[in-house]
């Protein structure tokens, strides 16, 4: 079955100290992957998906198919950054998201 | 703008009761879907449609119906409210036929069942 694991409920750091958010996933075929961040009292957005390889406000990922997994990084964390993020995955145009991991970054 | 909105935003009703929730997208997208936002499970799929008269179930459809009559509307009804279904719900859209483009979520509404 098709299924997306973030391991840390809870993710803190301090200002200027690197981030890793760990998602792993499991899915038979080509996944299509994508992080998603909410922040405080707004909707849920994209922040960026594995087929761009792109960098969005210092954030990357990239998609390790031999550990099946696709962390977001960012070298130097922001209070900014403050959010919820999800990892998801799409099937058949239906995402399949994570539970989530809350990054808190203290100044 | 084109946008994609829910309302009510807060809704509390008493268990038993039907509700229903709004979603209304200008996009002009042919995708729409309903998920549940809860601590520990993130979001979960309710029901989805991909056009015009098409509906389909989700992860989490029991108690939970849709339908879908013009392109613009998708509204999630609880047929009899359980306490199990306070949560957090989010309507999303995105384009026909195309698995990778972004998902547009709406502000969310908060419901609760005493």
């Amino acid at each position: 079955a098709q299924r997306v694991t973030q391991p840390e409920k809870l993710l803190s750091v301090f200002k200027g100290a690197p981030v890793e958010l760990k998602c792993n996933y499991s899915y038979s075929g080509s996944p299509e992957l994508f992080w998603y961040v909410q922040y405080s009292r707004q909707r849920l957005q994209l922040l960026l998906r594995h087929i761009s390889r792109e960098s969005i406000k210092g954030f990357t990922a990239d998609l390790n198919k031999g550990e099946t997994s696709f962390h977001l990084k960012k070298p130097f964390a922001q209070e900014e950054d403050s959010a919820m993020y999800y990892c998801a995955l799409t099937r058949g145009g239906k995402l399949i998201f994570g539970q989530g991991t809350e990054l808190s970054v203290k100044p | 703008d084109a946008e994609i909105t829910q309302s009510p935003r807060h809704k509390i009703t008493e268990t038993g009761r039907q509700v229903t929730l709004a979603c209304h997208q200008t996009w002009n997208h042919n995708n729409m879907f309903w998920y549940r936002q809860d601590l520990g499970h993130g979001l979960r799929l309710i029901h989805y449609s991909y056009g015009v008269h098409d509906t389909n179930k989700g992860e989490v459809s029991d108690g939970y119906s849709v339908s879908r009559s013009n392109t613009e509307d998708l509204p999630l009804t609880l047929e009899s409210a359980a306490s199990s279904q306070t949560s957090v719900y989010f309507c999303a859209s995105n384009s026909k036929g195309i698995s990778t483009d972004t998902q547009y979520f709406g502000p969310g509404t908060r419901l609760t069942v005493l």
